[in-house]
């Protein structure tokens, strides 16, 4: 099976701007989560969304949103972009159903952001 | 709430000598955890899970984990590393939600 993916790998915008992230899961994943990793506040969760719906949220302002499409793939965006949103963002996917395990996320390479 | 604690932010380590990487997490509900690890310019990689049943359990690449529910804790161990095992190691809990809640990481060196 393929791996989970996510586009652009490297990105680099201006402050102001707003951006748009692409993760497509691994086969058969209904569930996607969004981390953000930077060297001062680590891995911090974003939102997953799972069949569409948004399903769990962290604590992020409201400039940071996502969505899921009817194939799981999801996208992020990030509106009115600042320095400090210069970061790697992480989808991972997972198929979300404790009796098969899946309790498992799967990490995509990520993309790295940075706003100048 | 949740909260993950890697007491280690950075582990220097001789080749082929032990390694244990320290984690203890605090939560007022029963949890999962897992250890992940990430190379440089990559994504994480799951090493090894704790979901029930046998405190003791073991991953990929030879190493290994066990959870103590008393002393709330989840150190990964490996008994001989090796320079490839080079990385920086996070451990995380889940709740009943699905998302995951990290600690700050610890770097292991691998030194010749």
């Amino acid at each position: 099976k393929a791996g989970v993916t996510q586009t652009p790998r490297y990105l680099i915008k201006t402050r102001g701007q707003q951006v748009t992230l692409s993760c497509s899961p691994i086969s058969g994943h209904r569930s996607v989560s969004w981390y953000q990793q930077t060297p001062g506040q680590g891995l911090q969760f974003l939102f997953e969304y799972f069949s569409e719906t948004q399903r769990n949220k962290g604590n992020f302002p409201g400039r940071f949103s996502g969505r899921q499409f009817s194939n799981s793939r999801s996208e992020m965006n990030v509106s009115t972009l600042e320095l400090g949103d210069s970061a790697l963002y992480l989808c991972a996917s997972s198929f979300s159903s404790l009796t098969s395990g899946g309790y498992e996320q799967y990490f995509g390479p990520g993309t790295r952001l940075t706003v100048t | 709430a949740q909260s993950v604690t890697q007491l280690d932010s950075q582990v220097p380590v001789f080749e082929e000598a032990p390694v244990e990487l320290r984690c203890n997490y605090s939560s007022s509900v029963s949890v999962y955890l897992f250890w992940y690890v990430q190379y440089p310019n990559q994504g994480l990689q799951l090493l090894l899970k704790y979901l029930s049943g046998s405190t003791l359990v073991k991953g990929i690449n030879g190493f290994e984990a066990e959870f103590n529910k008393s002393q709330t804790s989840f150190h990964l161990r490996k008994p001989s590393v090796h320079i490839s095992d080079t990385a920086e190691y996070f451990c995380a809990v889940k709740t009943g939600a699905n998302n995951l809640f990290f600690g700050t990481g610890t770097r292991l060196t691998v030194i010749p």
